[in-house]
Order: structure tokens, then C-alpha cells, then sequence
């Protein structure tokens, strides 16, 4: 199976919160990322956590990490439609290769 | 600034040919770039770190021969399918690696 789990659909309406969640296993991650695919682009990077930190907030995202049980929240305050997209959280090892999870698909409905 | 940028966006071709897709960093060097490839609505899949001025490291199941990989600069590093099947169409995504990675905006590959 692989290391990094995510659900794979989240509906949410505009205006509310999203709440992305992802697990993982390598315990040794220093770094964990969340990226956005918009369709048929490439990822971009929206924020990341440091593997010592509990949690970190950027304008409308908050990231939340609980090393004990390896889980990863990503949370988008007042959801927009273009905040429509593929959203995948990622563990790093020490030589910079990314681990992705599958991907949560969002979609914001009016 | 850390913009990749891919080419070609998109290719179409005939079975049996061979398609080069360029990665380049365009503000910044990087030693090190990845190739990744994403089947539709399936996560990035890893298939070799490229290193530049040394040969690349594929990873397991991922055919050395079929996909040519050169790093010939700190700015770019071009992948090349080779006698291209349909079963290689896909999307394929670079990086480059600078403390974090940046990804190119990916190439479409779809072979007939």
C-alpha cells in the first residue's frame, strides 16, 4: 500500500471550511507538504510544516501535524471555487524525494 | 523567483518514435531534478532523480533504456521515451530540487 494516504473526494460549499486530512508512515520526515493541481498544470506548492512543529498558518490555511499519530491536516478557511483542484500532501526523506499520497479531489459548489 | 518551465506543454505522436521533454530552471541552478509521471486521477509517481553530471537513478520498474534521462547543464535536464507505445501516453512532470522542489507546469504525452 502506500506510505502517504489521503481521502480521495471532499465537496464543500463556498464560503466554508475544507478540511483536507492525510496519513503517513515515515516517521523520519522532516518536512511535509501540501501541493495543488489545478487541472491538466503541474503541482504548486502551497505551504509546507516543519516535522517539529504542531502547527502553521498562512492567510487562509492552516496546516495542523500530529507526529504521534502521523496525521496531517490541511484546513481552507472560506473556501472559494477557484480553490476547486487536486490537492496532495507529500513527506520528504533527507535527499529531497517527495512521497505523494494520492490526492484529494475538492470541489466547491456554489 | 524558482520557476520550472517543461517543453513541449503537449505532444502527440506515432507509435514507435521517440519524444524529448525538456526541464529547465529558469532563475536558479539545480543539481538535482526529478521526473515524475501521473496516470489520470492518480498521484505523482517517481521515476528517477537526475543528477547533473552523472547518470540518473530510476527507480524500481522503471526502464533505463525506455526512458533517457541527461543532465547536461545545472539548468536542464531532458527525458527521453523511446520508441514511444500508447501504453507511455500520460503526464509527466519534472523538478528541481533547490532546498525544496519546484515543479514545471508538465508535459502531456499521447501516443497513437
Amino acid at each position: 500500500g502506500e506510505d502517504v494516504e489521503q481521502s480521495l473526494f471532499l465537496s464543500v460549499r463556498e464560503g466554508d471550511s475544507s478540511v483536507i486530512n492525510c496519513t503517513y508512515t515515515d516517521s523520519s520526515s522532516t518536512y511535509l507538504y501540501w501541493y495543488k493541481q489545478e487541472p491538466g498544470a503541474g503541482l504548486q506548492l502551497l505551504t509546507y510544516i516543519f516535522s517539529n512543529m504542531d502547527m502553521k498558518q498562512d492567510q487562509r490555511l492552516t496546516v495542523l501535524l500530529n507526529k504521534k499519530d502521523k496525521h496531517l491536516s490541511l484546513r481552507i478557511a472560506d473556501t472559494q471555487t477557484g480553490d476547486s483542484a487536486i490537492y496532495f500532501c507529500a513527506e520528504t526523506d533527507s535527499w529531497g524525494k517527495l512521497q505523494f499520497g494520492a490526492g484529494t479531489q475538492v470541489v466547491v459548489t456554489p | 523567483g524558482a520557476v520550472v518551465s517543461q517543453h513541449p506543454s503537449r505532444v502527440i505522436c506515432k507509435s514507435g518514435t521517440s519524444v524529448k521533454i525538456e526541464c529547465r530552471s529558469l532563475d536558479f541552478q539545480a543539481t538535482t531534478m526529478f521526473w515524475y509521471r501521473q496516470f489520470p486521477k492518480q498521484s505523482l509517481m517517481l521515476m528517477a532523480t537526475s543528477n547533473e553530471g552523472s547518470k540518473a537513478t530510476y527507480e524500481q520498474g522503471v526502464e533505463k533504456d525506455k526512458f533517457l534521462i541527461n543532465h547536461a547543464s545545472l539548468t536542464l535536464s531532458t527525458l527521453t521515451v523511446t520508441s514511444a507505445h500508447p501504453e507511455d501516453s500520460s503526464f509527466y512532470i519534472c523538478s528541481a530540487f533547490t532546498g525544496d522542489q519546484y515543479f514545471g507546469p508538465g508535459t502531456r504525452l499521447l501516443v497513437l
